[in-house]
């Protein structure tokens, strides 16, 4: 597609469930990356694919955040027993990887998630 | 760990005068330096880059500039505009990792 897609835009859920969350990347982009802005706040580094395969998870705050990425497209978050402070926007980006380095992100619109 | 730090994190400027937001990395290996602006509601978006072999980049009314030795770059916006209210983050990279700054919140007032 022309740009990076997310769904949904706003989610409101019930503390304790479980919520995903899709990206849809730029074609041919290889690389794809989640962050959680949360409000007011800066950008939270959660996780990189590079293709199918995550070499950097570091940034998932607990193990009920998961992520994967079939297809080398298509990613999707998982958050599983959701906490109010799960609340925030959840960014993805994705970028072309080229050798050094250098890889301009673009990034989707976001998924609001709100946590009642 | 890696740090980006940003000032100031909130910038109020009148309509035709010039905004400058300073930002300082840790990696000394970092290098590629991009910046964004976050419109309400919206993804951040890449205004301008500059990579670690150049001191400095304009496009149009932003310009760009890059200190190695220190480990500071700098966002110029001359002219500013209502429309150029907004978020910006920078932000320092190396290899596939990027490091962002908190955020400058710019309010340019009519």
């Amino acid at each position: 597609g022309a740009g990076v897609s997310q769904s949904p835009s706003n989610k409101v859920t019930e503390k304790g469930k479980d919520v995903e969350l899709r990206c849809d990347p730029i074609s041919g982009h290889t690389a794809l990356y989640w962050y959680r802005q949360s409000l007011g706040q800066g950008l939270e580094f959660l996780i990189y694919f590079q293709g199918n395969s995550a070499p950097d998870k570091s940034g998932l705050p607990s193990d009920r955040f998961s992520a994967e990425r079939t297809g080398g497209s298509v990613s999707t978050l998982t958050i599983q027993r959701t906490q109010q402070e799960d609340s925030a926007v959840y960014l993805c980006a994705s970028s072309l990887s080229t050798p050094g380095g250098a890889n301009v992100l673009t990034f989707g619109a976001g998924s609001r998630l709100t946590v009642l | 760990g890696e740090n980006v730090e940003q000032h100031p994190s909130t910038l109020s400027v009148q309509e035709g005068d010039s905004a400058v937001i300073k930002c300082t990395y840790s990696d000394s290996a970092s290098n590629y330096f991009p910046w964004y602006k976050q419109e309400l509601g919206k993804g951040p978006q890449l205004i301008i880059d500059i990579r670690s072999n150049v001191g400095e980049k304009k496009d149009q009314r932003i310009a760009v500039t890059l200190n190695k030795t220190a480990k500071h770059f700098s966002l110029h916006i001359t002219e500013t505009q209502p429309e150029d209210s907004a978020v910006y983050f920078c932000a320092a990279s190396r290899a596939y990792k990027y490091i962002f700054g908190t955020g400058t919140r710019l309010k340019v007032l009519a």
